[in-house]
């Protein structure tokens, strides 16, 4: 059964508008991520949580907010979307610190600003 | 900073035929390096991890030896098949990170033609 799933998988949103996506882990895992996915550039780290009730900037977090209510979910919240932020959001979530530990991947979800 | 730079793709070959992925890193500290792939539709999964200089990494035939000397960890395949089709990612750890830091390459795509 899938350890991180993501919702929606699929997104159309309007410009200037409020985008939330959602993601579960099952891994019972302390730290989860927020993932952009471009290409040429990889997967680059806009928010991240080591906890419930704790969210960090990543390296590109501007027009990007995130919320971690519980151990389980983690969201990332675009409240006026632009069309710069049409692209493929990974979540993931780890165990470990220092570097050592893998991560794990949700499905990701396709979001795409008019 | 730490970054990766890896094989630009796409690399297209034969079923049978051997693979070469480049890949250079920076950083000023001692990581553990990834191979992450990553099936059309799926987020990226971990191929395998190496956390020691030196040392070889393996898994379904592809492997990689940390060479801390030319900062370098080519992945390599004797044999290809058209399952192996997919993108690939060079990814660094941070062991200095508490969060589990990882920074990723910007990924070759794989294309196996049978």
């Amino acid at each position: 059964e899938a350890a991180v799933t993501q919702s929606p998988r699929n997104k159309v949103a309007v410009t200037g508008g409020k985008v939330t996506l959602s993601c579960n882990q099952t891994n019972n895992h302390n730290n989860m991520y927020w993932y952009r996915q471009d290409t040429g550039h990889g997967l680059r780290l806009i928010h991240y949580s080591y906890g419930a009730g704790s969210t960090e900037k990543g390296d590109i977090p501007d027009g990007y907010k995130a919320s971690r209510p519980s151990q389980e979910n983690f969201s990332l919240i675009l409240e006026l979307a632009t069309p710069s932020q049409t692209s493929v959001y990974f979540c993931a979530s780890g165990a470990g610190t220092g570097g050592y530990a893998e991560q794990f991947f949700g499905p990701g979800t396709r979001l795409t600003v008019l | 900073g730490d970054s990766v730079t890896q094989t630009k793709g796409p690399v297209t070959l034969s079923e049978g035929t051997s693979l070469t992925v480049n890949c250079s890193y920076e950083t000023k500290q001692y990581p553990t390096l990834f191979w992450y792939v990553q099936y059309p539709g799926e987020g990226p999964q971990l191929l395998f991890k190496v956390p020691k200089a030196n040392e070889k990494g393996s898994n379904r035939g592809f492997e990689a030896t940390y060479d801390k000397g030319t900062t370098s960890f080519h992945l390599q395949k004797a044999s290809v098949q058209e399952s192996d089709s997919a993108v690939y990612y060079c990814v660094l750890g941070d062991r200095g990170s508490a969060l589990g830091r990882l920074h990723f390459g910007a990924g070759t795509q794989l294309i196996v033609i049978p």
